[in-house]
């Protein structure tokens, strides 16, 4: 069975202070593995996607990285407005079109 | 990215009566919609895949006949929950996926309270 994991479950982060959020699966062939930020009451918003083992994905403060088992989010020097929760998903070959999702890092950034 | 709406952003109904979310795809003509459900601090389970033209395929465990799809155009699918029930109560969100693509893209999602 396809298992999607992130850890930690929540993080609090000093302004500033960089840190790495992972996402770990198993499936048997990975199509792509996406990033989303999601703000309470709010639908997630697209932020990466990764194909390949050894790709990386960058945009302002977040960088994404994918190796054969997990993804790493690192997040550089970040704002309060950085808080939010992180979500990561897979899709499998062979598996349709759906997404598999994880269940959030809440990331807080305290000023 | 991609624009996506949905409508009504929050509901209120009384248990028993039925409600009809509009997910529409404001940028591209989407053959593929996602309908899922969030229950607070869990993360998005996927309740159904909509193709434009064709019936919608549910996961296991959701109630085709509770919860309807129709994908009536490229750019509009609707969820209808009939004969809602507390348990019902949920954050509904849609996703739309670009031809050839692999991504989704979602809309703000439409929080339903039923009474």
């Amino acid at each position: 069975e396809d298992q999607v994991t992130q850890s930690p479950e929540a993080l609090r982060l000093q302004e500033g202070e960089s840190s790495s959020l992972n996402c770990s699966y198993t499936v048997s062939g990975l199509r792509g593995l996406f990033w989303y930020r999601q703000d309470p009451g709010k639908g997630p918003e697209f932020l990466f996607t990764l194909y390949s083992a050894g790709e990386e994905k960058e945009k302002e403060r977040l960088k994404a990285t994918l190796t054969k088992k997990e993804s790493f989010l690192h997040i550089t020097a970040p704002k309060p407005e950085d808080s939010a929760t992180y979500l990561c998903a897979v899709q499998e070959d062979n598996y349709g079109q759906n997404f598999v999702f994880g269940p959030g890092t809440r990331l807080s950034v305290l000023p | 990215g991609a624009v996506v709406s949905q409508h009504p952003s929050w509901v209120i109904c009384k248990s028993g009566t039925s409600v009809k979310i509009e997910c529409r795809s404001l940028d591209f003509q989407a053959t593929t919609m996602f309908w899922y459900r969030q229950f607070p601090k869990q993360s998005l389970m996927l309740m159904a895949t909509s193709n434009e033209g064709s019936k919608a395929t549910y996961e296991q465990g959701v109630e085709k006949d509770k919860f309807l799809i129709n994908h009536a155009s490229l750019t509009l699918s609707t969820l209808t929950v009939t004969s809602a029930h507390p348990e019902d109560s949920s954050f509904y969100i849609c996703s739309v996926r670009r031809l050839g693509r692999y991504e989704q893209y979602f809309g703000p999602g439409t929080r339903l309270t039923v009474t």
